[in-house]
């Protein structure tokens, strides 16, 4: 099946540095979106997108679709401690309406 | 406007007993998915239903797992005689419509068997 890969796995930052991670698949998405997941809460969607090439802001965050359309990356700029969490790309292929799950980046902000 | 719904949030079963997890999607949305997480791992898609149909059911164990939505109320999610194996949270998502839409995630049912 499908799988996606992110990296890095973790990430110990200081408070107020960028942040860097990324996406890839072994196959073509159509649409990619970026969701952060508090420990025992569901993931909160941040931002969806749905063209190659694409490059979508939400505030500190910056998404973008690559042009092969088998990755994505996420930054997240000036990193203050609520930002820890995990976050997990997920991407829609074909006309299928389910979502495949990334593997996972844990984020953890240190003062 | 509220969110996804699920309840109850923490469901603890003995091996052998049925599992219900039910959700409520968000207003005016009639998609329904449901996820299963298992520790440190990422969300794996299991079933999408619409009101009364089910359209894509590829990610759910042929045996002991069902799933509705029906014409009113909630959608279930059923495990028959679960084992320590379904020890997992499961999410349900919805979204106002199919294709390429963004899913929005309910607070999960954490699902512990003893």
């Amino acid at each position: 099946g499908q799988q996606l890969n992110q990296s890095p796995q973790s990430m110990f930052i200081q408070e107020g540095e960028d942040v860097s991670m990324n996406c890839t698949s072994s196959s073509i998405f159509n649409t990619w979106l970026w969701y952060k997941q508090d420990p025992g809460e569901g993931p909160v969607l941040l931002i969806a997108l749905y063209k190659a090439g694409e490059l979508t802001s939400n505030g500190r965050l910056t998404a973008q679709f690559g042009i092969t359309r088998k990755d994505s990356f996420l930054n997240i700029s000036a990193s203050i401690p609520s930002d820890v969490g995990i976050y997990f790309c997920a991407g829609r292929a074909g006309t299928a309406s389910k979502l495949t799950f990334g593997t996972g980046t844990r984020l953890q902000v240190t003062l | 406007n509220a969110g996804v719904m699920q309840n109850p949030r923490h469901l603890v079963r003995r091996r052998g007993q049925e599992a219900r997890l039910r959700c409520s999607p968000m207003k005016g949305h009639s998609h329904v998915y449901w996820y299963r997480q298992l520790p440190e791992e990422g969300l794996k898609f299991m079933v999408y239903l619409q009101k009364e149909n089910i359209i894509d059911e590829s990610g759910m164990p042929k045996e002991r797992f069902s799933a509705e939505f029906p014409k009113e109320g909630p959608s279930i999610l059923r495990i028959q005689q679960v084992v320590r194996g379904d020890s997992a949270a499961y999410f349900c998502a919805s979204s106002p419509t199919g294709g390429p839409n963004e899913q929005y995630f309910g607070p999960g049912t954490r699902l512990t068997v003893t």
